[in-house]
Formats: structure tokens, C-alpha cells, sequence
């Protein structure tokens, strides 16, 4: 079967970092996304990993290792308006559908 | 750039009716997909066109759920007979072959309440 795991809640203050991890056991690995959603809203795109290593884009930055089959999202000088579920999203050999996790809820105090 | 949108956004319907939903992708992308997601959850995949091929369906998609994508533009998913444990968003997402990350874009969704 395919697992992704992820923490349910975080909580953290404004300016702040914040690092949400998720872990996968996949029949296979073509990649890994993270998406952001607000309630009631649509996952949008953050990022995108395939080679082990840090991406960085603003704010945000994924990182990924295939060997261990982790990855993190790391958010930097938060802003009450982070405060969104962070999705953590896989796509296995075959397909292109993608795996979700459950998703972080991150909670950004003043 | 319009983005995927999809229609209606809310939908609330009894059980047993039918309920359809129309998805409209990003212009130029050829793959879409539909997911749905329930409260507290991650999004669960449900099916996939490249162009007007239906390439895949998952073990979700009971037979009362069906998908087209007659034109490879546009697609409705119709749910027949509708049952409380539909109640759900219903996500719909696009992307394009041939490019480095074949990343999907997501529309609003679709909140569907069967009561």
C-alpha cells in the first residue's frame, strides 16, 4: 500500500521558522509536491522535489531525501496569513495521479 | 491564465438524486483529474483523462460514478443515486504533458452535501 505521514497541527509565532516533515513509504517515487490550502479553498502549488536536496523559493523551501524517503517544508518569517493546511503529495511510477497525506494544519500565532 | 474552475461551487441534493459537476481545465493543458477530499483529510485521487482518453480510475469510483471528458476540454463527473458518504468536495485539477514537473493546478471545488 502507499502511506504518506505527516504531523495533524502545528503551532507557531509570527516571524518565526517553521519546518513541517513528511515521511512516505511508496511502491515507487517520480517525485514530490507540497501544496498549501486555505479552508474551503483549493490546494495551490508551492513546490516540487525529484532529486534529493533543498529547493528554495522565497519563504518557502522543500527538501527531500529518496533514501529515507522524507521530505520538509520550510517556512520562514511567518505571516498570520501561513495559517493553512500544508499538503504533502506523491507521485508513484505508472501514473500520474498523486498521493496525499492528511495534512498539517499550521496555526500561526501573533 | 484563468485557472481550472468548476461549477457549481455548492451543491446540496437528497439522497438518491443524481448530481452532476462540470470541470473547465487550464486552456492548453491535455490531462485532468478529479479528486475528493473530506474533512480533515488529504485529497483522494478518482480518475484521469489525457485529452479524452480516461487513462485511469481508482477503486473509489463505484459504478455509480461515472466521468466523460467527450471533447478533451472540459469534464463532468455524475454521481447516480447519491448517498450521504458522498458528502464531500469534489476537486477538480489540471496539467500539461512535456513539462518538467507535470504540476496540477486545482480548481475551487465542488462542496456536495447528500442529506
Amino acid at each position: 500500500g502507499q502511506n504518506i505521514d505527516q504531523p495533524t497541527e502545528m503551532t507557531a509565532t509570527e516571524g518565526a521558522i517553521v519546518q513541517i516533515n513528511c515521511t512516505y513509504q511508496t511502491s515507487g517515487f517520480n517525485g514530490l509536491f507540497w501544496y498549501q490550502q486555505h479552508a474551503g479553498e483549493a490546494p495551490t502549488f508551492l513546490s516540487y522535489n525529484v532529486l534529493d536536496g533543498l529547493e528554495e523559493k522565497g519563504r518557502f523551501s522543500s527538501f527531500l531525501s529518496r533514501s529515507k524517503g522524507y521530505s520538509y517544508l520550510l517556512l520562514k518569517e511567518l505571516q498570520m496569513k501561513d495559517s493553512a493546511s500544508y499538503l504533502c503529495a506523491v507521485v508513484v511510477p505508472g501514473g500520474y495521479k498523486l498521493i496525499f497525506g492528511s495534512g498539517t494544519r499550521l496555526l500561526v500565532r501573533p | 491564465d484563468t485557472g481550472v474552475s468548476q461549477d457549481p461551487r455548492h451543491k446540496i441534493t437528497k439522497r438518491g438524486q443524481n448530481v452532476t459537476f462540470r470541470c473547465d481545465p487550464i486552456s492548453e493543458h491535455n490531462r485532468l483529474y478529479w479528486y475528493r477530499q473530506t474533512l480533515g483529510q488529504g485529497p483522494e485521487f478518482l480518475t484521469y483523462f489525457q485529452n479524452e482518453a480516461q487513462l485511469e480510475k481508482s477503486r473509489l469510483l463505484s459504478d455509480r460514478f461515472s466521468a466523460e471528458r467527450p471533447k478533451g476540454s472540459f469534464s463532468t463527473l455524475e454521481i447516480q443515486r447519491t448517498e450521504q458518504g458522498d458528502s464531500a468536495m469534489y476537486l477538480c485539477a489540471s496539467s500539461m504533458t512535456g513539462t518538467d514537473t507535470d504540476t496540477q493546478y486545482f480548481g475551487p471545488g465542488t462542496r456536495l452535501t447528500v442529506l
